[in-house]
């Protein structure tokens, strides 16, 4: 079956300007995260969303960060007015549920994520 | 500040011997904890969990062990297969139950030479 994808796999944008990414997770996963890993660093939380709830947006970076999931299923993260720091790989992953105990296991599948560059 | 650390950023290992990957944390209300394996230009793939009630969880070559008192779980795979080369990161959630946040490690790159 297909896998969470992402696009675009790569973009190079000029400082200041916007950018869209997005992520397709799998189908019936009801929990999405996005993640960022810049140079020689961890992956790092940005936002997460769960079914209908409100998303736990405290890993988002500044308020230029932005995202959101429509119908429950494609997400979209927006950069405002892209800063060289924001250069980093972009990753998306989807979860059967944001639960744990007897209804889900928190394996998360990612996508292979975007590569933002910011010059 | 960085609540899980892998302070390895590399290991090089001979193929069929074992390998050890090691993560601290700091954050003694994780609760659960998973190891993921990465190759170049693909997204993490899951590897293998564990739940703070266990301190061993085996799956086939792969075998996680948490030291809750230590605050220390390392990844022993037995035998290292050059297919097994990767950056493996892990991974840390405060809750069983909720996985809204997950805490992540900067990765160990595994080199397994044949």
């Amino acid at each position: 079956g297909a896998g969470v994808s992402q696009s675009p796999s790569n973009k190079v944008t000029e400082k200041g300007k916007d950018v869209e990414l997005r992520c397709d997770p799998i189908s019936g996963h009801t929990a999405l995260y996005w993640y960022r890993q810049s140079l020689g660093q961890g992956l790092e939380f940005l936002i997460y969303f769960q079914g209908n709830s409100a998303p736990d947006k405290s890993g988002l970076p500044s308020d230029r960060f932005s995202a959101e999931r429509t119908g429950g299923s494609v997400s979209t993260l927006t950069i405002q007015r892209t800063q060289q720091e924001d250069s980093a790989v972009y990753l998306c992953a989807s979860s059967r549920s944001g639960t744990g105990g007897a209804s889900g296991s928190g394996e998360q599948y990612f996508g292979p994520g975007t590569r933002l560059t910011v010059t | 500040d960085q609540q899980v650390k892998q302070n390895s950023p590399s290991l090089s290992v001979q193929e069929g011997r074992i390998s050890i990957l090691n993560c601290d944390y700091t954050n003694s209300m994780f609760d659960y904890f998973l190891w993921y394996k990465k190759y170049p230009a693909e997204g993490p793939t899951f590897l293998i969990s564990i739940s703070s009630i266990k301190d061993k969880n085996e799956d086939g070559r792969f075998t996680v062990f948490l030291n809750k008192s230590a605050k220390h779980l390392s990844l022993h795979i037995v035998p290292s297969q050059p297919g097994d080369s990767a950056v493996y990161f892990c991974a840390a959630s405060p809750s069983l139950y909720n996985f809204n946040k997950f805490y992540f490690g900067s990765g160990t790159k595994l080199n397994v030479k044949p």
